[in-house]
């Protein structure tokens, strides 16, 4: 059973333009999400994050909204880069539990 | 700060083998988690160690995979006997506890069982 979920493996745009990255989730005990993003490899790298009180948050070009009535959350890019091309992960937490469950990534391609 | 380190970066061993993947977690983490990333699956938790105790391991597949921590430098996921089908890359994370928000990943190693 899959909680958290990427339903896009892939996403391409156009340097400048907006990049969003979707991701939806099932368990209502989840209350911190975040993103991770991951080159080739790598690991993945903590890019940015958000607590269940809030409906935004950002970070330069990162901005990352959160619906929990939809149990959604998204992440916009903008203005997107040839660099930001990688993998993108959402993953979650609930409570006290200390594990992040993660989705299972959107490849994330920036063209020139 | 070096970051996490894992090695090896890349594993070929031969069905029924035993493989030992290893990590360094930053200096000052408490906390150190084993995740596995393949295709079907993405990424999940093997086990979870704090302050050097396993908390979690009920993300270990089988009997054929432990995982120590002797010490806060050191960690070791064993695979024995290794099959085919734990091809996969194998992340080490270490975090400052529950409550930070997120974790360091090392690079990883690219284990194939052939």
């Amino acid at each position: 059973d899959q909680q958290v979920k990427q339903n896009s493996p892939s996403l391409s745009v156009q340097e400048g333009r907006i990049s969003i990255l979707n991701c939806d989730y099932t368990n209502s005990m989840f209350d911190y999400f975040l993103w991770y993003k991951k080159y080739p490899a790598e690991g993945p790298t903590f890019l940015i994050s958000i607590s269940s009180i809030k409906d935004k948050n950002e970070d330069g070009r990162f901005t990352v909204f959160l619906n929990k009535s939809a149990k959604h959350l998204s992440l916009h890019i903008v203005p997107s880069q040839p660099g930001d091309s990688a993998v993108y992960f959402c993953a979650a937490r609930g409570g006290s539990n200390y594990k992040l469950t993660f989705g299972k990534g959107t490849l994330l391609t920036v063209n020139p | 700060d070096a970051g996490v380190i894992q090695s090896p970066r890349h594993e070929v061993t031969e069905m029924g083998q035993e493989v030992t993947l290893r990590c360094k977690p930053i200096s000052g983490h408490n906390s150190l988690f084993w995740y596995r990333q393949t295709m079907m699956r993405g990424l999940e938790l093997l086990i979870y160690f704090n302050n050097n105790v396993p908390i979690d391991d009920s993300g270990m597949p089988e009997d054929r995979f432990s995982a120590k921590m002797p010490n806060a430098s050191f960690s070791t996921l064993k695979i024995q006997p290794s099959e085919p089908r734990d091809s996969a890359v194998y992340f080490c994370a270490s975090s400052t506890g529950i409550g930070s928000g997120g974790y360091t990943f090392g690079s990883g190693t690219r284990l194939t069982v052939v």
